[in-house]
């Protein structure tokens, strides 16, 4: 079973610009989340997908940070512009959905300069 | 607010050298209760869900447990191979049923 797939795995941009992730879950997973995690801290939720609907993005800063989910099944997220505290690995985790564990992607990480 | 503290930071161990890792939660109505291990560059792998108190797992040298406030993950003579960030996440119930990680212990075992 194909497992999530993410990318690009790295990216460099300056501060101002704008990036894109894109992420395609494993095949089926009715949830999609969208993680960032700063170096030495665990994950930190920024949007959750149910099929193609936002279930939850209270820590999403919307003022910069966008995310879409196509058609319920791939999805991508959008910084822009993107500032230096933005610096982290953005993570993408998919679930059949319910009370079911979440699997993880490699990751994209971002640095900003 | 659904939080999750896990200790050590940090562990190092000798080889066989038998250890725990805490995981401490508050959550509102626990509908599960995730471990995961992370190796520098990856995302987090799934271990083990625990989903009442009393419920253990077991994986090779690595044994979870789970109570009403916290759950340990039992490492039994372990490897340089184990060696890793070990996250303990959980989710609440509720429409959303986030899931809802910790810091991690990074966890190394020297030869």
């Amino acid at each position: 079973e194909a497992g999530v797939a993410q990318s690009p795995r790295y990216k460099i941009i300056e501060k101002r610009q704008s990036v894109a992730f894109w992420c395609n879950p494993i095949s089926g997973h009715a949830t999609l989340y969208w993680y960032q995690q700063i170096l030495g801290q665990g994950p930190k939720l920024l949007i959750q997908f149910q099929n193609n609907g936002v279930v939850d993005d209270s820590q999403l800063p919307k003022d910069r940070f966008s995310a879409e989910r196509l058609k319920g099944v791939d999805s991508t997220l959008k910084i822009q512009p993107a500032k230096l505290e933005d610096s982290a690995v953005y993570l993408c985790a998919s679930s059949p959905g319910g009370i079911a564990e979440a699997f993880f992607g490699q990751g994209t990480r971002l640095t900003v300069v | 607010e659904d939080q999750v503290t896990q200790s050590p930071e940090a562990l190092r161990l000798q080889e066989g050298e038998s250890s725990s890792l805490n995981c401490s939660y508050t959550v509102s109505g626990l509908r599960g209760l995730f471990w995961y291990r992370q190796d520098p560059g990856k995302g987090p792998e799934f271990l083990f869900t625990l989903y009442s108190a009393g419920e253990e797992k077991e994986k090779e040298r690595l044994k979870a447990t789970l109570t009403k406030k916290e759950s340990f993950l039992h490492i039994t003579a372990p490897k340089p191979e184990d060696s890793a960030t070990y996250l303990c996440a959980v989710r609440a119930s509720g429409s959303a049923r986030q899931l809802t990680f910790g810091s991690g212990t990074q966890l190394t075992v020297l030869p």
